[in-house]
Order: C-alpha cells, then sequence, then structure tokens
C-alpha cells in the first residue's frame, strides 16, 4: 500500500518567515495529495491540495509544488503568522485510499 | 459547502462497555467512509474503509470483532467499539467522500470523538 514521509516533524520560525514541509510517498499511482492543518482536538482542515497533473499551485501565501518524477511534494507558506502554529499533515490518495504522513508540528515564534 | 456531522465529540466509558460514534453527511451523500483513530502527538491512522451497503475493509491489525462499521445508508456510518479497553483510548473521526470536488476531492472529516476508557 501507499507509505508516506513527512520531515520535518516540528518546525520553528521566526514570524515573517517562510516554512517549508516535505513528503514524499511510495506508490506512483497516487493522484491526489491534499495539505491538512489540524489543531489540537479538531478536525483536520483541507488548506490546499495539488493533483497528479498539476506542478504547482498557489492560495495566497501557501502553495504546494508536485514532482511526480521523485514522488515528493511540498508544502510553502510565505509570511508566517502566530495563527500558522499548528500541525499540518499531507496525505497521498489512490482510489479510495488516503494515507497520512505523520505530521510536522509548527510554531511561529511573534 | 459538505458538513459531517460526528457525535458524540467526547466520551467516557467503563472499561468493558460499548461506545457508539455517529458519522452522518448532512447534505451530500457519502458514497465512502473512512474511519480513522489518532493517538496524542500521532498521525491519523486509517482503521477501516466503508461503502454503503457493503461490509467494511479492516486495515490490517484493526479487528473488525472490536471496531464494529456499519454505514446502512448514504447519510450516516458508525464505528462501535466493544468491550473497550483503556488502550483503546484515542481520539476517532470519520471522513466521507462523495461531496463536490473542489472542496477536498469530496473528503470530508467530522470533528472527530475523544474517547477516554476508564
Amino acid at each position: 500500500g501507499e507509505n508516506v514521509e513527512q520531515h520535518p516533524s516540528t518546525l520553528s520560525v521566526q514570524e515573517g518567515d517562510s516554512a517549508v514541509i516535505k513528503c514524499t510517498y511510495s506508490d506512483s499511482a497516487s493522484n491526489y495529495f491534499p495539505w491538512y492543518k489540524q489543531e489540537l482536538g479538531k478536525r483536520p482542515q483541507l488548506i490546499i491540495d495539488i493533483r497528479s497533473n498539476v506542478g504547482e499551485k498557489k492560495d495566497q501565501r501557501i502553495a504546494v509544488t508536485l514532482n511526480k518524477t521523485a514522488k515528493h511534494f511540498s508544502l510553502h507558506i510565505t509570511e508566517t503568522q502566530p495563527e500558522d502554529s499548528a500541525v499540518y499533515f499531507c496525505a497521498a490518495s489512490i482510489n479510495n485510499d488516503m494515507r497520512f504522513g505523520a505530521g510536522t508540528r509548527l510554531t511561529v515564534k511573534p | 459547502g459538505a458538513v459531517v456531522s460526528q457525535h458524540p465529540s467526547r466520551v467516557i466509558c467503563k472499561s468493558g462497555t460499548s461506545v457508539k460514534i455517529e458519522c452522518r453527511s448532512l447534505d451530500f451523500q457519502a458514497t465512502t467512509m473512512f474511519w480513522y483513530r489518532q493517538f496524542p502527538k500521532q498521525s491519523l491512522m486509517l482503521m477501516a474503509t466503508s461503502n454503503e451497503g457493503s461490509k467494511a475493509t479492516y486495515e490490517q491489525g484493526v479487528e473488525k470483532d472490536k471496531f464494529l462499521i456499519n454505514h446502512a445508508s448514504l447519510t450516516l456510518s458508525t464505528l462501535t467499539v466493544t468491550s473497550a479497553h483503556p488502550e483503546d483510548s484515542s481520539f476517532y473521526i470519520c471522513s466521507a467522500r462523495g461531496g463536490l470536488e473542489g472542496q477536498g476531492y469530496g473528503y470530508t472529516f467530522g470533528s472527530g470523538t475523544r474517547l477516554t476508557v476508564v
């Protein structure tokens, strides 16, 4: 089955700096790659997603890049703010099967 | 947008009892429902996938007789933790597929259930 690895597990940045989280996946048939933000005790919230036929997608301060050949995708957050502090999960989906990365705890220091 | 209602949000039960968790899709038909478990500071681990009207498919290592899943209708799926033990204490969350593609490719999460077994 699909295996998703995510790095780093923790990331601390200064407010205004950029944050980058990277994920790799194992199954080349995976075709959908969402990123979720989860605050403590709450449901994951979709923040951005990308499909396998697209290499890059941007939504304001958030961007995702996908390298299908290398089977990795990354989340980029620019001009970070304290409210960006949360746990971020990447996921890879093939057919009906979505697998999550281990998560990255992002802390944005004011 | 697509909404999945999950209840209860928190439950405390005694060891040996059973607990039922419900997930309802409020404004769309959930053709597929996924159940995840999340231990503190860990990722979401897929437990099982269920399609309406058929038996759930369980992930390796998940006991189907302990975690009973029923997906009897297109808007309701239930997870029953039978004979719960303290090690079953966790955050359980459902995700339904069937919503609009523009909203997360049709994956919509419930709000989660914090189960504590004492």
